[in-house]
């Protein structure tokens, strides 16, 4: 049973516009999200997280909104650039035993970015 | 230069051979990690580790096995019971917080083909 959820496997948008990302989950004890960038045959390189406590964070282009209500989250890149093309994985995380956590990712999304 | 690496790259081995990746990280931190990624399955977690001589299992760890003897070192041997070993293996590090708000670092990644 997934519990992120990463629905759209692609997509596909022009350089300098608005990409959206999206994300939701079903374990309400997940306490912390992230957003991983992943090129073909590497290791995913972290971009943004937010915890539960906040509705966005902003780092540059890059801008998560978390809607706990809705049990969703969603990446806005803007300008997207062709560098940005990639899997995207959002993943989050939850208390385990003592203070150890383990991230738990969706399937990703295929992002591609037209010149 | 701090980082985790992972060797080798690139692993072929003969169907019921076992196998270890090794994992190594110098960035000092308590928590390791090792995921598998297949295509449209995302980032899957094998097994985890907080300290030394100690870690739990994922969500398949099934026909693996892991030692944390070392806390700069995590390796992973795939043993023949693993049924579906051919997999892209990703080892990932990360601190501990008492709030579990911390991002982990991945590897580049093993390739594993079983012929």
């Amino acid at each position: 049973d997934q519990q992120v959820k990463q629905n759209s496997p692609s997509l596909s948008v022009q350089e300098g516009r608005i990409s959206i990302l999206n994300c939701d989950y079903t374990n309400s004890m997940f306490d912390y999200f992230l957003w991983y960038k992943k090129y073909p045959a590497e290791g995913p390189t972290f971009l943004i997280s937010i915890s539960s406590i906040k509705d966005k964070n902003e780092d540059g282009r890059f801008t998560v909104f978390l809607n706990k209500s809705a049990k969703h989250l969603s990446l806005h890149i803007v300008p997207s650039q062709p560098g940005d093309s990639a899997v995207y994985f959002c993943a989050a995380s939850e208390r385990g035993r003592g203070s150890n956590y383990k991230l738990t990712f969706g399937k990703g999304t295929l992002l591609t970015v037209n010149p | 230069d701090g980082g985790i690496t992972q060797s080798p790259k690139y692993l072929f081995r003969k169907e019921g051979q076992n196998v270890t990746l090794s994992c190594e990280q110098n960035l000092n931190h308590d928590a390791m990690y090792w995921y598998r990624q297949d295509p449209g399955q995302g980032l899957r977690l094998i097994y985890y580790s907080q300290i030394v001589n100690d870690f739990q299992k994922g969500d398949i760890a099934e026909g693996y096995s892991v030692s944390r003897e070392k806390k700069e070192s995590f390796p992973l041997t795939v043993t023949s019971a693993q049924k579906n070993p051919t997999a892209f293996y990703l080892c990932a590090s990360s601190r501990l917080l008492g709030r579990g708000e911390t991002e982990a670092f991945f590897g580049q990644g093993t390739r594993l083909t079983v012929v």
